[in-house]
């Protein structure tokens, strides 16, 4: 079963304005990682962010991490129409040893 | 540098057909994952290699699903037979420590298997 859960499913927004997916994991962590998919290609990393971190940024990007409520967020500010894609989360935790388990996505369009 | 390659890009059997998918990993990098991603869902890890041993193949349907890295650089996935179930993007990732789950992982653009 997939550990992470993304939310919302899909996103619809103007270009200009800021983005914001959120994800929801279920077991302890070790790290946490941002993906992006574009249609028909294969995952690009974003950015990780380990447990003991609480938020971090990249450029347009900023992630946070909440491990109390098990959760984060990606927010991508001042969104462009190359944006569109779909992003996910990816976890690895105590109990999975180094397997990455991936959530379902987001599907982000950004609309010219 | 070069990312990481794989071939062929889309294939179309019939059910009970064999497959068999290529993956060559960016240059020097020790650890190979193959992922399975059903239309609509995030990636699913089938297998892990760290140069040309198993880490991890506990979610691989090893009755029908094999996988080998051998030299721990080239690696090929095979599906034999296919059912329609195995209908996806084969994705096919690599990153360089042996560390594996916090290291950044590169993934290469799939293969689209359309089992009819």
């Amino acid at each position: 079963s997939q550990q992470g859960e993304e939310d919302p499913q899909a996103l619809s927004i103007q270009e200009g304005e800021n983005a914001t997916m959120n994800c929801s994991y279920k077991t302890s962590i070790n790290n946490l990682q941002w993906y992006r998919q574009n249609s028909g290609r294969g995952l690009v990393h974003l950015i990780l962010i380990r447990s003991n971190e609480r938020e971090k940024h990249s450029g347009r990007l900023r992630v946070t991490l909440d491990t109390s409520k098990k959760s984060s967020s990606l927010l991508i500010t001042a969104s462009r129409a190359a944006d569109t894609a779909s992003y996910f989360c990816a976890t690895d935790g105590e109990t999975s040893g180094s397997r990455l388990t991936f959530g379902e996505g987001t599907q982000l369009t950004v609309n010219p | 540098e070069a990312g990481v390659a794989q071939s062929p890009r889309y294939k179309i059997i019939e059910k009970r057909q064999s497959v068999a998918f290529w993956c060559n990993p960016i240059s020097g990098h020790a650890t190979l994952y193959w992922y399975q991603q059903i239309l609509g869902q995030g990636p699913k890890l089938l297998i892990q290699f760290q140069n040309n041993g198993v880490v991890d193949d506990s979610q691989l349907p090893k009755d029908r699903f094999s996988a080998e890295r051998l030299k721990g650089v080239d690696s090929t996935l095979k599906i034999q037979p296919a059912k329609l179930e195995d209908s996806a993007v084969y994705l096919c990732a690599s990153s360089q420590s042996l560390s594996g789950s916090s290291d950044t992982q590169y993934f290469g653009p799939g293969t689209r298997l359309t089992v009819l």
